[in-house]
């Protein structure tokens, strides 16, 4: 497909337990972006890669959440130890802009729902 | 307090109306603006990005940005049942990451 693609699209899991969220970006996109959407909140940033490096990881809430794109391509985003608070839903962008804004917007995925009980 | 302000609505209008919809933020630092747009269950997808203080429009679509009060605004004509979607504002800094700040989200009903 043309999109950004994410999987699965909902995931529950027992508190305590680790999790993992793929994204496959959109083909030849060097920049991918995380999000997590709250309900009825705006997404908000946990994290950006541009290409293999992650350049920006101010946004994630705690340790527990770890991102790697160890090819540049495929992202993962993993929570160990998951919490109730973790509950929401995570989105993935990418753009093919490198740095700074570029005029190039971002495309978001449908997002994995993750719930946590 | 929030870098972005949005009234989340929820906002219900009948079918041809004009709705406006609006957000405030706080930086000076940030110079992009973008209107993205939120069916239920579904990723945002953008409908309009701008740079510059005024008006761009996009069909029934105009955004509206005034820099010096730090207002921007999405304004829909002739508004259908198939705009019936949560509306996001965001905004990004021109130097640095490209992470976007989006405001709450407005949601709008559209009635027929």
């Amino acid at each position: 497909g043309a999109g950004v693609s994410q999987s699965p699209r909902y995931k529950v899991a027992k508190r305590g337990q680790d999790v993992a969220l793929r994204c496959d970006p959109i083909s030849g996109h060097v920049s991918l972006f995380w999000y997590q959407q709250a309900l009825g909140q705006g997404p908000e940033f946990l994290t950006y890669f541009q290409n293999e490096a992650q350049l920006d990881k101010s946004g994630l809430p705690s340790d527990r959440f770890f991102a790697e794109r160890p090819e540049g391509s495929v992202s993962t985003l993993k929570i160990q130890r998951t919490q109730q608070e973790d509950s929401a839903v995570y989105l993935c962008a990418s753009n093919g802009a490198r740095g700074q804004w570029g005029n190039q917007p971002q495309h978001f995925g449908d997002g994995t729902r993750l719930s946590i009980l | 307090q929030k870098e972005v302000e949005q009234d989340p609505g929820p906002l219900s209008v009948p079918e041809g109306a004009i709705v406006s919809l609006n957000c405030t933020y706080s930086n000076s630092a940030f110079q992009y603006f973008m209107w993205y747009r939120q069916y239920s269950r579904k990723g945002p997808e953008l409908l309009m990005y701008t740079y510059s203080s005024g008006n761009k429009e996009d069909g029934r679509f105009t955004a509206q940005v005034d820099k010096s009060s730090k207002y921007i605004s999405l304004f829909i004509r002739d508004s259908q049942p198939s705009d019936s979607a949560t509306y996001l504002c965001a905004t990004v800094r021109i130097q640095g990451a490209q992470k976007l700040v989006f405001g709450q989200g407005t949601r709008l009903t559209i009635n027929p």
